[in-house]
């Protein structure tokens, strides 16, 4: 069984916090780690796609890192803006192409 | 590009009804996969395929769905009979081999 998980379930901050939020995954048979943001009413796009161990990737006030030997991934967001409100989900991609996705992490950001 | 594509966007049936969801990936895409989002479990994968093979059918909950994949371009999951429990959003998503998933708007399933 893959367990992927994400915390915390769900984020409230105010607009201007920097936040950031947790991915744990199997640390065997790694083979990427995919980070996707999904508005309300919409389907999932991608942020990012991990594949080394000690990755940073970047995207505006967003970021990612990975650790595929201890099996986690954090996601930052710097300066959280309204805009930003969604859930955010990690997927866990085993060999074989297998891709299991966490629970997500919901960001709600007040202005 | 269309993106993927699903259809029905909505679907309303009664229990014991066939229902058929229908896909189409992004055009030179090899793997398809089917999730299905509920409150309980968030995106739980159903199947995947790659190069139209079913690699791994382990998610589809009960002999009641199945799935195929004709050719590159189309797929369908089945539900037959329907139950209420099978209520949901059901996702298809395409991608190149491991790389970042696109997904289709989804298809949502009301089952009475």
């Amino acid at each position: 069984i893959l367990n992927v998980e994400q915390s915390p379930q769900s984020l409230h901050v105010q607009e201007g916090d920097s936040t950031n939020f947790t991915c744990s995954f199997p640390s065997s048979n790694f083979y990427a780690l995919h980070w996707y943001r999904w508005e309300t009413a919409k389907s999932p796009e991608a942020l990012f796609v991990m594949t080394l161990n000690g990755d940073e990737k970047k995207k505006g006030r967003i970021s990612a890192t990975l650790n595929t030997k201890e099996g986690y991934s954090y996601l930052y967001i710097k300066g959280s803006q309204p805009e930003d409100s969604a859930t955010y989900l990690c997927a866990f991609i085993s060999g074989g192409f297998k891709t299991i996705f966490g629970a997500g992490t919901r960001l709600f950001v007040k202005a | 590009d269309a993106g993927v594509i699903q259809s029905p966007r909505h679907e309303v049936t009664e229990m014991g009804q066939e229902v058929t969801l229908r896909c189409k990936p992004i055009s030179g895409h090899n793997s398809l996969f089917w999730y299905r989002q509920t409150m309980m479990r968030g995106l739980e994968l159903l199947i995947y395929f790659n190069n139209n093979v079913p690699i791994d059918d382990s998610g589809m909950p009960e002999d009641r769905f199945s799935a195929k994949m004709p050719n590159a371009s189309f797929s369908t999951l089945k539900i037959q009979p329907s139950e209420p429990r099978d209520s949901a959003v059901y996702f298809c998503a395409s991608s190149i081999n491991t790389g970042e998933l696109f997904f289709g708007e989804g298809s949502r399933l009301t089952v009475l």
